[in-house]
């Protein structure tokens, strides 16, 4: 069976400070993919990141960051000095390559509020 | 490129209706999905399909149908309409060659109301 848990259901800071949300993931799967992807308030799904089983090494995309522990079994997500356009909410989710069919199963979100 | 349009935004609809969501892309994506989204919720695969002709059940599926006639159309097919199917229904494409799932891009959802 797979799975995908995000850690914290809501987190709320104050602009400039860092956050980080937490996902873990359970697959007997050896290859699969793990992807972030942002909801806005205004509702659509943007995605962010995508990463293969076999690459282990951390990932900058400006004030974006991703972890990723085979060993944990976690693939978390920092925002660096957020910003109040960060708030949204925040899907981690799994797909197994076994499967041959990119059938994503996604944990149940972090809702995230940036104060100003 | 428009990617992926879903019509219509909103919807409300009686129990007992029928409604077809329409979902294109014009990527050329072979593979397909309709998702569901309930509040407070990840998103839960109802179907999908990896090339014209050929679809499949998600995790979701009862209460649904689908067709996929040609690469760039997917409908989604509500026969009678239940007060469990309020939800935001989110179509996907993404195209692959089977040697790995890639990357999966959204329509903007079609918000559904059943009273």
């Amino acid at each position: 069976a797979q799975k995908v848990t995000q850690v914290q259901t809501e987190i709320s800071v104050v602009e400039k400070e860092d956050v980080t949300l937490d996902c873990v993931y359970e697959t007997r799967d050896t290859t699969y993919y793990l992807f972030w992807y942002k909801q806005p308030p205004s509702g659509e799904l943007v995605f962010l990141i995508r990463r293969n089983s076999f690459d282990e090494q951390n990932e900058i995309s400006g004030r974006y960051s991703w972890n990723f522990q085979k060993s944990t079994s976690s693939f978390n997500f920092t925002i660096t000095a957020s910003q109040v356009v960060d708030s949204a909410v925040y899907f981690c989710a799994l797909s197994a390559f076994s499967s041959n069919t990119g059938k994503l199963i996604f944990g149940q979100g972090t809702t995230l509020q940036v104060k100003p | 490129n428009a990617g992926v349009t879903q019509t219509p935004k909103f919807r409300i609809l009686k129990i007992g209706q029928s409604m077809t969501l329409q979902c294109a892309q014009d990527m050329n994506h072979n593979y397909m999905y309709w998702y569901r989204q309930d509040p407070g919720m990840g998103l839960k695969l109802i179907y999908y399909s990896v090339g014209a002709g050929i679809t499949d059940k998600g995790e979701v599926p009862n209460g649904y149908n689908v067709s996929r006639s040609t690469t760039e159309d997917f409908p989604l097919r509500l026969e009678l309409a239940a007060p469990s199917q309020t939800s935001v229904y989110f179509c996907a494409s993404s195209y692959s060659t089977g040697d790995a799932p890639d990357t999966q891009y959204f329509g903007p959802g079609t918000r559904l109301t059943v009273l």
